[in-house]
């Protein structure tokens, strides 16, 4: 089963507002990822985070791996409505799988 | 074409049989991945190739799920004696080296599997 839990499940915002999303986890990972995934599409890659407290930016994004190595936040400014997906967290020990986390569907009103 | 791509798109079968789903990583790309996202999930692992190394079967869910990877390129994931709760999406992702903190897993369309 899932070891990450991320939170919240869904989110519904007006354009323009800010977003945070988060994930913990009881284990350590040595890298924290997060994905955009639309419709018919696999996930896309928007961050990836190697070391512990390390925050990185990626245009409006922003996110930070935890310093305990066990949660990740991701934050998105400015929303347009062009935002509209399913964010995923994954984390991953070693080189091969990564653990997903459920997903945080985000709806953006014009 | 430039990124992973998958055969079929969709594919509805009946219970108890059986479905081959299909992989073709971007070139030059060791190492190969098997994911499955139900409805509303996140993705859960399935299996994990890397080059000529055994490959990772630990998220098999049961012995009616097998892959092969032929030739360190295409994979071919089997379900036999497809059962309802087989249904969800079915992504393949590949990545350049399959090791390290900073290799990049790239992901298919992905198939979409219904059993009725």
């Amino acid at each position: 089963g899932q070891q990450l839990n991320q939170s919240p499940q869904s989110m519904f915002i007006q354009e323009g507002e800010d977003v945070s999303m988060n994930c913990t986890s009881s284990s350590i990972f040595n890298t924290w990822l997060w994905y955009k995934q639309e419709p018919g599409e696999g996930p896309v890659l928007l961050i990836a985070l190697y070391k512990a407290g390390e925050l990185t930016s990626n245009g409006r994004l922003t996110a930070q791996f935890g310093i305990t190595r066990k949660d990740s936040f991701l934050n998105i400014s400015a929303s347009i409505p062009s935002d509209v997906g399913i964010y995923f967290c994954a984390g991953r020990r070693n080189a091969g799988k990564s653990t997903f986390g459920d997903g945080t569907t985000l709806t953006v009103k014009p | 074409g430039a990124g992973v791509s998958q055969s079929p798109s969709n594919k509805v079968t009946e219970k108890g049989k059986d479905v081959e789903l299909r992989c073709d990583p971007i070139s030059g790309h060791t190492a190969l991945y098997w994911y499955r996202q139900s409805l509303g999930q996140g993705l859960e692992f399935l299996i994990y190739f890397q080059g000529n190394s055994a490959p990772d079967k630990s998220g098999l869910p049961s012995d009616r799920f097998s892959a092969e990877r032929t030739g360190g390129s295409v994979s071919t994931l089997t379900i036999q004696r497809t059962q309802q709760e087989d249904s969800a999406v079915y992504l393949c992702a590949s990545s350049l080296v399959g090791g390290g903190a900073t290799d990049e897993q790239f992901f298919g369309p992905g198939t979409r599997l219904t059993v009725l």
